[in-house]
């Protein structure tokens, strides 16, 4: 119940395509959903977050859909860039006040955006 | 703001040594860090959770007494892979948990990530 699966586990876009990144959840109880971007040899960047009081999310290129009745949320890239080429990883967690709550990762997406 | 530093970025070290990684919260207090592994094209694996002024929490199949966390303060927190072996060998990475109030909620910022080579 504590799993986030994510697919495709890999994404060749052309440039300026719309790569859509894929979440699901199990545990109810998650209400806080960021993406991670990270680059070969780096730490993983927070790219944008949801909470499920909201169904979408856009900031910049970067669009996070959130369907609270499936369980399942997205990332989608507009206008994608060979820049953008990257490892992404959706995340979940229980944003309590209080005490700090392990996020939980998804297996990852290796996307390639080719000029 | 929100950026958290990490040193060494990489390191080689002989087997049987110990090797100490530091997590520095650069413009901000954390009272949470967090501790990972990452192996070549797969996920983050968190290893522990470390809070100031505290022991560390470890995740199931850890060896704490592998992997000694310390959070000395709320800017630093230390992982000491000791008596290392080749099998260590990994990219950790360390990340920080913004205070309430600064981003929101729950908000975690990582480290660029220490790639440790154990010979």
């Amino acid at each position: 119940q504590q799993q986030v699966k994510q697919s495709p586990q890999s994404l060749i876009v052309q440039k300026g395509g719309i790569p859509i990144i894929n979440c699901a959840y199990e545990n109810t109880a998650f209400d806080y959903f960021p993406w991670y971007q990270q680059f070969p040899g780096k730490g993983p960047a927070l790219l944008i977050a949801i909470r499920p009081d909201v169904s979408e999310k856009k900031e910049g290129r970067f669009t996070i859909s959130f369907n609270k009745s499936a369980k399942q949320f997205s990332l989608h890239i507009m206008d994608s860039q060979p820049g953008d080429s990257a490892t992404y990883f959706c995340a979940a967690s229980r944003d309590q006040i209080q005490g700090a709550q392990k996020l939980v990762f998804g297996q990852g997406t290796r996307l390639t955006i080719n000029p | 703001g929100a950026v958290v530093s990490q040193h060494p970025s990489w390191v080689i070290c002989k087997s049987g040594t110990s090797v100490k990684i530091e997590c520095r919260s650069l413009d901000f207090q954390a009272t949470t860090m967090f501790w990972y592994r990452q192996f070549p094209k797969q996920s983050l694996m968190l290893m522990a959770t470390s809070n100031e002024g505290s022991k560390a929490t470890y995740e199931q199949g850890v060896e704490k007494d592998k992997f000694l966390i310390n959070h000395a303060s709320l800017t630093l927190s230390t992982l000491t892979v000791t008596s290392a072996h080749p099998e260590d060998s990994s990219f950790y990475i360390c990340s920080a948990r913004v205070p309430l109030g600064l981003a929101g909620g729950n908000e975690q910022f990582f480290g660029p990530g220490t790639r440790l080579t154990v010979l």
